[in-house]
């Protein structure tokens, strides 16, 4: 099947610093990609969604400003989360789907999580 | 929120008995899907079933869909310890691929 490769698994950062979270499409191009935060214990809450060559979309209660997504290109999405406190640290999963199946049944592809720690 | 809501919240059950998990959602749906995840690790897709289906088996997994009701279950038949794991439902809305998730399950099986 498709894989999306998410890059760091995990990472460490000091408070006021910036973190850039990676992903990769790995054998298809993604147009679109999600952004998804997990706090221990709960469920997945969608952040934002992705889209190569424009603006991100942003849910509601999700700050623009704090949380950068950037997809320059078919197979490329990061999330920067900019001077990281150590509210923001979460576990962080972004998804992509090929718009080949677009309308169709068929899952989307996640990424194997980054775990970020803002001491 | 569009967030669905799932039941139990956790279930600790021995090994060899069946679990159940149940999910609801509160818009239409392409599909809906099952995913299991092992503490601090990603997801694992296990099952999708579309909107105009009604059950979908996989080995020890089942799973129904009552569109009706906004409603979905999970059935784990002869639970192994290995089991245990956070369980999410998703769903799909139409014409999208932005993915909606349940609340989870937590489910100890203990050996």
């Amino acid at each position: 099947g498709a894989v999306v490769s998410q890059h760091p698994s995990w990472v460490i950062c000091k408070s006021g610093t910036s973190v850039k979270i990676e992903c990769r499409s790995l054998d298809f191009q993604a147009t679109t990609m999600f952004w998804y935060r997990q706090f221990p214990k709960q469920s997945l809450m969608l952040m934002a969604t992705s889209n190569e060559g424009s603006k991100a979309t942003y849910e509601q209660g999700v700050e623009k400003d704090k949380f950068l997504i950037n997809h320059a290109s078919l197979t490329l999405s990061t999330l920067t989360v900019t001077s990281a406190h150590p509210e923001d640290s979460s576990f962080y999963i972004c998804s992509a789907s090929n718009p080949l199946f677009a309308g169709t049944n068929t899952e989307a592809f996640f990424g194997q999580g980054t775990r970020l720690t803002v001491v | 929120s569009q967030q669905g809501e799932e039941d139990p919240q956790a279930l600790s059950i021995q090994e060899g008995e069946n679990a159940t998990m149940n999910c609801s959602y509160k818009t239409s749906i392409n599909n809906l899907q099952w995913y299991r995840q092992n503490s601090g690790r990603g997801l694992v897709h296990l099952i999708l079933i579309r909107s105009n289906e009604r059950e979908k088996h996989s080995g020890r997994l089942r799973v129904t869909l009552d569109t009706s009701k906004k409603s979905s279950s999970l059935l784990i038949t002869a639970s192994r310890a290995a089991d245990t794991a956070s369980y999410f439902c998703a769903t799909v809305g139409r014409g999208t691929y932005k993915y909606i998730f349940g609340t989870g399950t937590r489910l100890k099986v203990l050996a």
